[in-house]
């Protein structure tokens, strides 16, 4: 299948400071990318959807003045968490939709834990 | 408000045996459905996605699909303890606009499988 990396996998930063997380489509250009939260032993959580070269749309509920998205090329997407609170500490998780097999199948990046102390 | 239903479990199962994952969708216009596999503290990975009724094997993995029931399931025969995770089904959405083709997941089952 297809490879999603993410980059960094884990982070500890201070209140009031800010986090940029990487989405990167490693064999294959995706359109489409996706970003979720988890809370611990809780489901995924959509938090917004990222089109290539268009602003993204937030799911509701998701503060897109906080978590600024820009999928800038076919290949990346990138996520900040701005003036980060202890509140947004959790595993955030990109995926990218691969167009090339018209079943809209996402594959999932393998994640970023963040800790804000 | 388009939903997957999936029966959050755990679902205990001893080495060796069928376990069987269940999954419902709301919308009638879903075409294509995928189950994922995750394991605690990770990302969820792509096992095998459906979109003709009936059957689909793929190793230890069977994925079934009864569109007029709106049901799928994914049976794992011969089940190892390295098994034991949360399972995701994922129905993509027949909605328009930017939603569309987006997939819908339900909140997961957890599957422990016992030695």
């Amino acid at each position: 299948g297809a490879v999603v990396s993410q980059h960094p996998s884990r982070v500890i930063c201070k209140s009031g400071t800010s986090v940029k997380i990487e989405c990167r489509s490693l064999d294959f250009q995706a359109t489409t990318m996706f970003w979720y939260r988890q809370f611990p032993k809780q489901s995924l959580m959509l938090m917004a959807t990222s089109n290539e070269g268009s602003k993204a749309t937030y799911e509701q509920g998701v503060e897109k003045d906080k978590f600024l998205i820009n999928h800038a090329s076919l290949t990346l997407s990138t996520l900040t968490v701005t003036s980060a609170h202890p509140e947004d500490s959790s595993f955030y998780i990109c995926s990218a939709r691969d167009p090339g097999t018209g079943f809209y199948e996402q594959y999932f990046g393998p994640g970023t834990r963040l800790t804000v102390t | 408000q388009k939903e997957v239903e999936q029966n959050s479990g755990p679902l205990s199962v001893p080495e060796g045996a069928i376990a069987s994952l269940n999954c419902t969708y709301s919308d009638r216009g879903s075409q294509s459905f995928f189950w994922y596999r995750q394991y605690s503290g990770k990302s969820p990975e792509l096992i095998m996605f459906i979109y003709s009724n009936g059957d689909k094997e793929d190793g230890r993995f069977t994925a079934q699909l009864n569109k007029a029931s709106q049901y799928v399931s994914l049976l794992i025969r011969d089940s190892q303890p390295s098994d034991s995770a949360t399972y995701l089904c994922a129905g993509q959405s027949a909605g328009y606009g930017g939603s569309q083709g987006n997939l819908i997941f339900g909140k997961g089952t957890k599957l422990s499988v016992k030695p």
